[in-house]
């Protein structure tokens, strides 16, 4: 059974780089038709995708965040990385990764999430 | 990267049905057949329960049914449960391969 699971720093400074990696277990990021991203929900808001990466390199951003954003997934060590620049108060919030298969509009499965503040 | 519109509650009473719904336009809900639909209880991650506008994926109860007509697409629940109280999210294929969520539906059972 496929599994997701988040980790990184849970307090970023204003400005600087927000990281997070994805371990996946049960199954391979190498995996043709499949899609590995980041979704976000501020608290108390709502879902907002963020983007995702196939192993190739293939990236695929929201409009609204592309500038600051950076997907990328290592076959190395099957896992899959989200970094956002320049964060500010707004990028708090619970960071979900989820598979994503192609062809379909199924997320599925997720990680628990993990919430990054960002403050001074 | 506007949402998609879902009302912000709808309530329903243990046996009966309920239906949410999520209200796009022609360049997302509209032009394709993939919504998916996301129950999240608090704290919990979202968990997939409709895929592609109207299919359940395994293990998720047959009381829960997908459609769309136009721009629009519903979640119907029937047979209401007290454990299908939760926090439900619509989202949408929106071209060049992005995707957009709805705005989220809290779901009382009374």
């Amino acid at each position: 059974q496929l599994q997701l699971q988040e980790s990184g720093p849970r307090l970023v400074k204003p400005s600087e780089t927000l990281s997070l990696t994805c371990t996946v277990s049960g199954g391979s990021v190498n995996s043709d038709n499949y899609y590995w991203g980041w979704v976000r929900q501020p608290p108390g808001k709502r879902l907002e995708w963020i983007g995702y990466a196939d192993y190739s390199g293939s990236t695929y951003y929201n409009p609204s965040l592309e500038s600051r954003v950076t997907i990328s997934v290592d076959t190395s060590k099957n896992q899959f990385s989200l970094k956002v620049s320049s964060v500010t108060a707004a990028d708090t919030a619970v960071y979900y990764c989820a598979r994503h298969e192609g062809n379909t509009s199924l997320f599925d499965p997720w990680g628990q999430g993990t919430l990054v503040t960002v403050s001074s | 990267q506007s949402a998609l519109t879902q009302p912000a509650s709808v309530s329903g009473s243990p046996g009966q049905s309920i239906t949410i719904s999520c209200t796009g336009t022609s360049s997302d809900v509209g032009g394709y057949d993939y919504v998916s639909w996301y129950q999240q209880h608090p704290g919990k991650a979202p968990k997939l329960m409709i895929y592609d506008v109207n299919n359940r994926p395994s293990g998720v109860s047959n009381r829960f049914s997908g459609s769309k007509s136009g721009n629009t697409a519903s979640l119907t629940i029937s047979g209401l449960l007290a454990e299908d109280e939760a926090d439900y999210y619509c989202s949408s294929y929106r071209s060049s391969r992005t995707w957009v969520f709805g705005g989220g539906t809290k779901l009382t059972v009374l």
